[in-house]
């Protein structure tokens, strides 16, 4: 069975520009979740999406925005980048039986904001 | 709101020295408790897990055990390998609502030297 994959694996954008980063979930998996991960802050949680409704969302400006294909496929969009976007942004996936917990990564997508 | 707080790092111990990284949490209701790993350039993987109290979650020599009364779930390990250098996260998520949102703590680098 593929992992979750997620492209571009590396884009360095502008400030001001818009960033759209993709993720292609486990065979199955109806739920995918985004995260922001910087050294600073950790692990943030950006939104969560099932069945093409977002079911979660996390403290994030109106900047942040995602949306899922009725194939499980999911995007997340930023706008007018500033250099504090600059993060790991990972994609995780889960077959969404019972509020497990257990997420199942992508490698991610290293965003540079210059 | 849920929180987890993990210790300062980083850590750098010598291959077969023991290994304990610390753990606690803030959360309304019975979580579940997770460790994640991340080796360098990849997403995060499950490491192990606990769902109750008392639980112990095992997975390649690594244990952690779910202390409700000190609100803990500390990770252990007998004797580390240089294989085993990564991030480790560790992770909590409430078993309550229909959202599959979890909660990490900031993150400790290990390093094994041979």
């Amino acid at each position: 069975k593929a992992g979750v994959t997620q492209t571009p694996r590396y884009l360095i954008k502008t400030r001001g520009q818009q960033v759209t980063l993709s993720c292609s979930p486990i065979s199955g998996h109806r739920s995918v979740s985004w995260y922001q991960q910087t050294p600073g802050q950790g692990l943030q949680f950006l939104f969560e999406y099932f069945s093409e409704t977002q079911r979660n969302k996390g403290n994030f400006p109106g900047r942040f925005s995602g949306r899922q294909f009725s194939n499980s496929r999911s995007e997340m969009n930023v706008s007018t980048l500033e250099l504090g976007d600059s993060a790991l942004y990972l994609c995780a996936s889960s077959e969404d039986r019972g509020n497990t917990g257990e997420l199942f990564f992508g490698e991610g997508s290293r965003l540079t904001v210059l | 709101g849920d929180s987890v707080t993990q210790m300062e790092g980083p850590v750098t111990l010598s291959e077969e020295a023991f290994l304990t990284i610390n753990c606690t949490y803030t959360a309304t209701g019975y979580p579940s408790l997770f460790w994640y790993v991340q080796y360098p350039g990849e997403g995060l993987q499950l490491l192990l897990k606990a769902t109750k109290a008392d639980d112990k979650g095992s997975n390649k020599g690594f244990e952690a055990t779910y202390r409700k009364e000190t609100t803990s779930f500390h990770l252990e390990k007998g004797s580390v390998q240089v294989s085993d250098s990564a991030v480790y996260f560790c992770a909590l998520i409430r078993r309550s609502g229909a959202n599959s949102k979890l909660t990490f703590g900031k993150g400790i680098t290990l390093s094994v030297r041979p």
